[in-house]
């Protein structure tokens, strides 16, 4: 079964420091990680894949098979970083159903 | 308008009722799929078309939800004799291809309520 668990449903930083949204996954095989991300009054989009490894406005993100782990970092928030974020997983190959977690409410304060 | 559309944005019906939502894929791509996502929940694989056919309708709770795909563009997800616990927002999303590392972009939802 996939599972994805996403521990902190409110995260709260000031504008300028690190943040880290913390994402571990339950899956047998080798899946496929992404973090989503929902602004205000905007639709879900796809913020980073993990089989691309890039940087997407700042955000990195590493999955660490051991750790099960695929947690979402930001060297320095800004307020324009406030949103929703998701992780979710699919299985990979032809195992496109993503499952998400419950997701983590970012807020950063000026 | 390029992206994934979805109407009505919001629905408001009374308990028992049928209702249907529909979705509008981003054109050209063959696959699309619905989620539903409840209060404080990630978004729940519901159904997924592959052109015409629904290729995986695993998630689908109970026999009261259907959804088709008559011709492999738009999609309309039926409910019937609608319960309170189906208050939810129905999200659809569509892709190029069905592939798990392939993006997939998400309408702005249908807010469900029944009441």
């Amino acid at each position: 079964a996939q599972r994805v668990t996403q521990p902190e449903k409110l995260l709260s930083v000031f504008k300028g420091a690190p943040v880290e949204l913390k994402c571990n996954y339950s899956y047998s095989g080798s899946p496929e990680l992404f973090w989503y991300v929902q602004y205000s009054r905007q639709r879900l989009q796809l913020l980073l894949r993990h089989i691309s490894r890039e940087s997407i406005k700042g955000f990195t993100a590493d999955l660490n098979k051991g750790e099960t782990s695929f947690h979402l970092k930001k060297p320095f928030a800004q307020e324009e970083d406030s949103a929703m974020y998701y992780c979710a997983l699919s299985g990979g190959g032809s195992n496109y159903k993503l499952t998400f977690g419950k997701g983590t409410l970012l807020t950063v304060n000026p | 308008g390029a992206g994934v559309s979805q109407t009505p944005s919001n629905k408001v019906t009374e308990k028992g009722k049928y209702v249907e939502l529909r979705c509008d894929p981003i054109s050209g791509h063959t696959a699309l799929y619905w989620y539903r996502q409840s209060l404080g929940q990630g978004p729940e694989f519901l159904i997924y078309f592959q052109g015409t056919g629904a290729a995986d309708d695993s998630g689908l709770p109970n026999d009261r939800f259907f959804a088709v795909r008559p011709e492999g563009s738009v999609s309309t997800l039926k409910i019937q004799r609608t319960e309170r616990g189906d208050s939810a927002v129905y999200l659809c999303a569509s892709s190029l291809i069905a592939a798990s590392n392939t993006e997939a972009f998400f309408g702005q939802g249908t807010r469900l309520t029944v009441v």
